[in-house]
């Protein structure tokens, strides 16, 4: 066990539908990320937080946003969900610590489109 | 540019030893790592490796770093069924906090 949560497990829903990814990051852990793995792109950097204010972006697209809020905690919004979208969405938390960097990730939600 | 390339399969013997290999296109690369994803579950970091190392070993793993080919290695001694999973490499660039993962090897360990 990581330490970092997501919910939901699973998540089935439409095309043209929006949904909420939730993720609470390690104890302690001030940023946190956001990587989509599919069967065709691999997995991919989506967006980075550092206490609550954005601080990197990757392959995210137009459709999705994301928010850190003051207890730390994130939220990934997809919308206008298109069946290229189905993945498993993982967040992540790291710790840094002088020469020590680590990124724990956490079990992932499944989204499906259909 | 960011690139990290890994075979996608390897098979091995129980007992035997494994070795994964990574290459990496980012001279900056300023950290290296290894994760395990094991069927329906998330990315377990195994280990990693600053690039002012060459070499780590933990327990039954060990990550040999060459800087100058800009390959990673992860070698799994006395490998067991459990080991039985996708290994990814991943880099991370001395400019941003994200990750670069390879495609991934599957490791398939044979009784």
């Amino acid at each position: 066990d990581s330490g970092v949560t997501q919910t939901p497990k699973h998540l089935i829903t439409a095309t043209g539908q929006r949904v909420t990814l939730r993720c609470s990051p390690r104890s302690g852990d001030l940023s946190v990320y956001w990587y989509q793995q599919s069967l065709d792109q691999g997995l991919q950097f989506l967006i980075q937080y550092y206490n609550g204010e954005e601080r990197a972006k990757g392959n995210i697209l137009e459709r999705f946003s994301a928010q850190q809020f003051p207890d730390l905690h994130s939220e990934l919004n997809l919308s206008s969900l298109e069946l290229g979208d189905s993945a498993l969405y993982f967040c992540a938390s790291s710790v840094v610590a002088g020469d020590q960097y680590e990124q724990y990730f956490g079990p992932g939600t499944r989204l499906t489109v259909t | 540019g960011e690139d990290v390339e890994q075979s996608l399969f390897l098979s091995v013997r129980e007992g035997d030893s494994s070795v994964i290999n990574c290459t990496y296109t980012d001279s900056s690369s300023t950290y290296l790592y290894w994760y395990k994803q094991e069927p329906g579950a998330g990315l377990q970091l195994l280990t990693y490796i600053f690039s002012n190392m060459d070499m780590k070993q933990d327990q039954r793993l060990t990550v040999l770093l060459n800087k100058k080919d800009k390959h990673l290695s992860l070698r799994i001694a006395d490998t067991q069924t459990g080991d039985s999973a996708i290994y990814f490499c991943a880099e991370r660039m001395d400019s941003s906090y994200k990750l670069i993962f390879g495609s991934g090897t599957r490791l398939l360990v044979r009784p």
